[in-house]
């Protein structure tokens, strides 16, 4: 079946730090990818849609500015939080889906930020 | 797409079977019915789909009523890995805009 990696796992770092998180599709190929984010005892909301060889759409209220995707391959899409505040802190998470073989969306791990 | 209610939590026995309910009285005649869990610190996790036919797979099955206004997911043998938030969306097949709503907190008792 579908998997989906995101890598790093977790992260802590100091306020000021940009910080790269990675959504790899394993064994298919992508050509949408979503971000979401989630903070404690919240649901997930979704941040942008990254579009492989497009600029990514982003959702309302979130400033692309601060939230720079990139999907330059069909396997890969980053999230990068540029000059990270505390208020960041949160978990991120990716998924993508095989529109090949129809397959449903499947999610990464997600990477839990925490900025100091 | 179409909104989704569900209980906010459920408790259930170890070893008996959990019935998760979920009302979308407002879903199109071409949208789907997903559902996913997401396990404490962990990504959504795939559980099943269906349109307007009963679907099983080796998780869960689904029983979606005639009129499709409301379905339910049944774990036949549930085990303290099942506790987890069970979300229940509605989308259109081709729209892959996942809409996560505050889900169901099921909680396995041994």
């Amino acid at each position: 079946g579908a998997v989906v990696s995101q890598h790093p796992s977790r992260v802590i770092c100091k306020s000021g730090t940009s910080v790269k998180i990675e959504c790899r599709s394993l064994d298919f190929q992508a050509t949408t990818m979503f971000w979401y984010r989630q903070f404690p005892k919240q649901s997930l909301m979704l941040m942008a849609t990254s579009n492989e060889g497009s600029k990514a759409t982003y959702e309302q209220g979130v400033e692309k500015d601060k939230f720079l995707i990139n999907h330059a391959s069909l396997t890969l899409s980053t999230l990068t939080v540029t000059s990270a505040h505390p208020e960041d802190s949160s978990f991120y998470i990716c998924s993508a889906s095989d529109r090949v073989s129809n397959q449903p969306q499947h999610f990464g791990d997600g990477t839990r930020l925490s900025i100091l | 797409d179409a909104k989704t209610t569900q209980p906010p939590s459920m408790d259930c026995a170890e070893g008996r079977a959990a019935n998760l309910p979920c009302n979308h009285s407002t879903i199109s005649g071409n949208e789907y019915v997903y559902w996913y869990r997401q396990i404490h610190s962990q990504g959504p996790q795939y559980i099943i789909h269906g349109l307007k036919n009963n679907e099983t797979n080796e998780m869960a099955s689904l029983i979606i009523t005639e009129d499709r206004k409301s379905s339910t997911l049944i774990l036949p043998h549930a085990t303290l890995r099942d506790t987890a938030v069970y979300y229940c969306i509605v989308l259109n097949f081709g729209n892959e805009k996942l809409t996560f709503g505050t889900g169901t907190r099921l909680t396995i008792i041994p």
